[in-house]
């Protein structure tokens, strides 16, 4: 059974950092793209980056391009996101997500419960 | 970016109806697009993908259609279970974008 589960989520001031992760399972991991999608209280989905199987590929939303790093760990079965000069506008639950097999733009096949980030002084 | 406009915003029906929602594309994007199903709480369910392809394991009462544009994604028999949020998600090019949901509610 595939399982995505993220932590790391919390409260932060603006301005600050934190970082995300997402321990995978059930599947071979590094074959797989990972992406990093957000969803702000009241609001829909926001894709936010994601990574290709072998590092090789990385896209960014321009919201985010700049103060968020993408990276995996094949090793481990872990997907992160650094998350640098954090706003306000930030605040979301932030959900890892399984996509492509090796790389390329495509549909999300299975979802973590996500991670909960709160922006504020 | 290809901006995604899903319709209505909010939907109120009865178990047994059958319920469509719309999802426009502002360019084509031939039949690169994906149905989710959010419920709160709860981590995103794929639906369909491809515009047509349904999901291993979703109940044959959903279904999508359309190519280019304009799609849909139709529940032949809405079911109790069936009450949430659905976005459609294009990904014929990054950014990858989602529509703005469509919450189906008891009426």
């Amino acid at each position: 059974e595939v399982q995505l589960v993220e932590s790391g989520g919390g409260l932060v001031q603006p301005g600050g950092s934190l970082r995300l992760s997402c321990a995978a399972s059930g599947f071979t991991f590094s074959t797989y793209s990972m992406h990093w999608v957000r969803q702000a209280p009241g609001k829909g989905l926001e894709w936010v980056s994601d990574i290709s199987s072998t590092t090789s590929t990385i896209f960014y939303a321009d919201s985010v391009k700049g103060r968020f790093t993408i990276s995996r760990d094949n090793a481990k079965n872990s997907l992160y996101l650094q998350m640098n000069s954090l706003r306000d506008e930030d605040t979301a639950v932030y959900y890892c997500a399984r996509g492509a097999y090796g790389s390329g733009s495509y549909y999300l096949g299975y979802w973590g419960q996500g991670t909960l980030v709160t922006v504020s002084s | 970016d290809i901006q995604m406009t899903q319709s209505p915003s909010t939907l109120s029906a009865s178990v047994g109806d059958r319920v469509t929602i719309t999802c426009r594309a502002s360019q084509s994007i031939i039949s690169w697009l994906a149905w989710y199903q959010h419920k709160p709480g709860k981590a995103p369910k794929l639906l369909i993908y491809k515009a047509s392809s349904l999901e291993s394991g979703v109940p044959s009462r959903f279904s999508g259609s359309g190519s280019g544009t304009e799609f849909t994604l139709t529940i032949s028999s809405l079911q109790p279970d069936d009450f949430a949020t659905y976005y459609c998600q294009q990904y014929n090019s990054y950014p990858l974008t989602f529509g703005g949901g469509t919450k189906v509610e008891i009426k």
